[in-house]
């Protein structure tokens, strides 16, 4: 049963342009919500995070919006990078019948062509 | 400190044999996780500590895996009898905050591959 889900498996765009990378959650419990980036033979790194109380959060280049009703996320990257190419993941906690865990996505595959 | 640690980075195994990762948390976290991420697939939670104590275990860790935090430390994680759908790269993370509160380090993983 995949709780957080992430359509795409893959999304390649050109450098300077806009990233937007998706997630869909199921749990309505879900109210913490991560990205997190990783590269080939690394573990994941954090990227960037929100929590339910609020719709939208900005770290630099980097954006998260959060529509609470559509049980939707979303990663916005403005301008992209070539560094940025990487797989991304998003990730969901709440209080749920196991609440110390994280929910992953299955990933997608951002490849910033030069 | 220079983040989590994962030894070894790499181990290969025959079908059958026990295999045993140790996972060095950041120093002040107290909470430690293990995951396990096949290809294709984000990682899935195994189990959770806070200091030595496990609070949580997936009902996808089997009976031939156990792991340990003894003194709140460093955590171990054993295969027992290892199973060649046991191949994956398994995932240590620690957080000095609850999982809604604050997001999880991850170390660079462990590969196994059971041959």
């Amino acid at each position: 049963d995949q709780q957080v889900k992430q359509n795409s498996p893959s999304l390649s765009v050109q450098e300077g342009r806009i990233s937007i990378l998706n997630c869909d959650y199921t749990n309505s419990m879900f109210d913490y919500f991560l990205w997190y980036k990783k590269y080939p033979a690394e573990g994941p790194t954090f990227l960037i995070s929100i929590s339910s109380i609020k719709d939208k959060n900005e770290d630099g280049r980097f954006t998260v919006f959060l529509n609470k009703s559509a049980k939707h996320l979303s990663l916005h990257i403005v301008p992209s990078q070539p560094g940025d190419s990487a797989v991304y993941f998003c990730a969901a906690s709440g209080n749920t019948n196991t609440g110390n865990q994280f929910y992953f996505g299955t990933g997608t595959s951002l490849t910033v062509i030069p | 400190d220079t983040g989590v640690s994962q030894d070894p980075r790499h181990k290969i195994t025959k079908r059958g044999q026990n295999v045993t990762f140790r996972c060095d948390p950041i120093s002040e976290h107290n909470r430690l996780y293990w995951y396990r991420q096949t290809l294709g697939q984000g990682p899935e939670f195994l189990t959770y500590f806070q200091n030595e104590a496990q609070l949580e275990k997936s009902r996808l860790l089997s009976d031939r895996f156990s792991a340990e935090r003894p003194k709140g430390s460093f955590s171990t994680l054993e295969i027992q009898r290892t199973e060649q759908g046991d191949s994956a790269m398994y995932l240590c993370a620690s957080s000095s905050r609850m999982p809604g509160a604050g997001e999880q380090y991850f170390g660079p993983g462990t590969r196994l591959t059971v041959t």
